[in-house]
């Protein structure tokens, strides 16, 4: 079975802060991993995902996220934080690259000061 | 990206009435579509995996008589809440695999429904 637990349900910076949004998975296969934004009453637009190729993923948006297999970890981090980075994010894992049947953490919404 | 639609973005109804909400893949074909649901401040959840042509596959716990899900043909899956109750109120999102084109899915902008 798969899951995704989000530190922090809300998580405050200043702009040009750095933005560090916490993640962590359980998987009994080797898992692959993503971060979606989500903006005010609109779907979800994938941010980056891990698909074993490398363990530092970039996003688009500035965002990148680190994949650490013994800390069970996929933090999603970006050196400098805009007004326009205000949303909820999510972290999910699949047991495939595609993302099918996607498992999702509880979101971490992300408000940024000026 | 492959850009998905939903249609109607935002529907009120009246408690006992049947609402259809359509998701289309606009410019890729799509095999397999996938409809979920959110509540206000929580996270997604898979209701149910619609494949073209096959009957859907629904998540444990979800009523597949109260929630129909039709995926006729490669670039519309359709989902009815049928004799819809105040507690059927919710964020409704759907994606859609491109798994030919980009291996992985895409989501439409969501669907908000709330019944009185």
């Amino acid at each position: 079975a798969q899951s995704v637990t989000q530190l922090g349900s809300h998580v405050s910076v200043s702009e040009g802060a750095l933005v560090l949004l916490r993640c962590n998975y359980s998987s009994s296969v080797p898992p692959y991993l993503f971060w979606y934004v989500q903006y005010p009453n609109q779907g979800l637009q994938l941010l980056l995902k891990y698909t074993s190729a490398a363990t530092l993923v970039k996003g688009i948006n500035g965002f990148e996220a680190e994949f650490k297999k013994s800390e069970t970890s996929f933090h999603l981090t970006k050196p400098s934080a805009h007004m326009s980075d205000a949303a909820e994010y999510f972290c999910a894992v699949s047991e495939n690259q595609a993302g099918t049947a996607l498992i999702f953490g509880k979101g971490t919404t992300l408000s940024v000061s000026s | 990206g492959a850009v998905v639609s939903q249609h109607p973005s935002r529907v009120i109804c009246k408690s006992g009435t049947s609402v259809k909400i359509e998701c289309r893949s606009l410019d890729f074909q799509a095999t397999t579509m996938f409809w979920y649901r959110q509540f206000p401040k929580q996270s997604l959840m898979l209701m149910a995996t619609s494949n073209e042509g096959s009957k859907a596959t629904y998540e444990q716990g979800v009523e597949k008589d109260k929630f129909l899900i039709n995926h006729a043909s490669l670039t519309l899956s359709t989902l009815t809440v049928t004799s819809a109750h105040p507690e059927d109120s919710s964020f409704y999102i759907c994606s859609a695999l491109a798994g030919a084109l980009y291996n992985e899915q895409f989501f439409g902008p969501g669907t908000r429904l709330t019944v009185l």
